[in-house]
């Protein structure tokens, strides 16, 4: 069974541009939720999405979006791009949105320059 | 609110030697507990995770984590350490009231494995 997959892996953008980052579940796996990780700040939750519906949303400017597509493929976006949100966006999957195991992509690093 | 504290930010240790790495948390209840790995430039292997029942839970690659709610504890442990277990290790926590799905991790502890 094929784990998260997470494209591009690597991607360098300018500031004030965009950025979409893509994640495939794992087959089966309804809940998506998409991670932050810094050296400054460590791993920080962005949002989750099941069922097309967001559930839950961490504490980011709105410039942070997420979807979900009906196949539970998901994007995030990430507009205005600031120097800051250079890090590594980490996907995971799990099949419900509580009490099951949450498995993690390889991550897209994202560099701004 | 959750919050995972680990302690040691960096650790070295003998290959063969015992490691134990530590992981405190904070929360209303009990919560889910997981340690996940990561290697340079990679993403994070989950290790093991507690959800219930027996509080000394086996994971991959011989890890062991005894959860102990009175001291709000979730210390992960294996008795020979190998030169490829040299990574990144984090300790997280899912809220199991609330439903919600997203984890809170600690700061993470950086092992160190010398020859």
């Amino acid at each position: 069974k094929a784990g998260v997959t997470q494209t591009p892996r690597y991607l360098i953008k300018t500031r004030g541009q965009q950025v979409t980052l893509s994640c495939s579940p794992i087959s089966g796996h309804r809940s998506v939720s998409w991670y932050q990780q810094t050296p400054g700040q460590g791993l920080q939750f962005l949002f989750e999405y099941f069922s097309e519906t967001q559930r839950n949303k961490g504490n980011f400017p709105g410039r942070f979006s997420g979807r979900q597509f009906s196949n539970s493929r998901s994007e995030m976006n990430v507009s205005t791009l600031e120097l800051g949100d250079s890090a590594l966006y980490l996907c995971a999957s799990s099949q419900q949105p509580s009490g099951n195991t949450i498995y993690f992509g390889e991550g897209s690093w994202l560099t701004v320059v | 609110a959750q919050s995972v504290t680990q302690p040691d930010i960096h650790i070295t240790v003998s290959e063969g030697a015992s490691l134990e790495l530590r992981c405190n948390y904070s929360y209303g209840a009990t919560p889910y507990l997981f340690w996940y790995v990561q290697s340079p430039g990679q993403g994070l292997q989950l290790l093991l995770k507690y959800f219930s029942g027996d509080t000394l839970v086996q994971g991959i690659k011989g890890f062991e984590a005894e959860f102990k709610r009175s001291q709000s504890s979730f210390n992960l442990r294996k008795p020979s350490v190998h030169w490829s277990d040299a990574a990144e290790y984090f300790c997280a926590v899912g809220a199991r009231q609330t439903g919600a799905n997203n984890l809170f991790f600690g700061t993470g502890t950086r092992l160190t494995v010398i020859p």
